[in-house]
């Protein structure tokens, strides 16, 4: 099946620093998103971003498909943004693989 | 978007138990998914579960541990059957939008 991996797989920042997640696929996907999961365990979208750039406030992310990967970027952190950030694909049976996740702290 | 709700939140169980959880969808979809996720790891996939028909599971779960009920368009439940301290997880229900996932709170299991 398809492989997703994601790095760092742990982050620490400083509030108000900017950071870049990445997340490679092994294969070609009709389908990327990125999700962050706070303390709590919520689970929420971040964008649907099979290609290009979106941008929505502080974050921002850009795929490249044909080179087979995403990056999200963090501008400004917060402590609010702490948690972890999944980057998911979806295969060629519609079923969306996550990656392992990045660990995000932003320290006051 | 949808609006994902989960019972119970979380639960502490006994070994060789069994809990199920609850899932509410505010609007009608076709397929509903279950995930787990161990404490710190990443969300697997335990199956997917059409109004009408048996559960999909996927590798390494099966529907007599998990069993899966799908009564209508807006409801399912996911029961952990005979469990055991492995079973500690975070269970996800979500469902599919226009673009994106959506998911539920989750409910936390600790089983002792």
């Amino acid at each position: 099946g398809i492989q997703v991996e994601q790095s760092p797989p742990d982050l620490i920042l400083q509030e108000g620093a900017n950071s870049t997640l990445r997340c490679n696929f092994s294969d070609s996907v009709n389908n990327l998103q990125w999700f962050h999961q706070n303390p709590w365990g919520q689970l929420i979208n971040l964008f649907y971003i099979p290609s290009g750039t979106k941008q929505n406030g502080r974050l921002s992310a850009t795929t490249v498909a044909t080179e087979r990967y995403s990056l999200l970027y963090i501008s400004s952190s917060q402590t609010t943004d702490s948690g972890v950030y999944f980057c998911a694909v979806t295969d060629s049976w519609g079923k969306l693989q996550f990656g392992a996740g990045t660990q995000v702290v932003v320290t006051p | 978007s949808a609006v994902i709700s989960q019972k119970p939140s979380r639960d502490i169980c006994q070994r060789g138990t069994s809990l199920t959880i609850q899932c509410q969808v505010d609007s009608q979809v076709t397929m509903m998914f279950w995930y787990r996720q161990q404490p710190g790891q990443s969300l697997t996939l335990i199956a997917t579960a059409n109004q009408g028909s048996e559960a999909t599971y996927e590798s390494g779960f099966v529907i007599d541990k998990f069993p899966i009920s799908r009564p209508n368009l807006t409801f399912s439940t996911l029961t952990v059957s005979n469990m055991s301290p492995e079973d500690s997880s975070i269970y996800l229900c979500s469902v599919t939008g226009k673009e994106t996932q959506y998911f539920g709170p989750g409910t936390r299991l600790l089983v002792l």
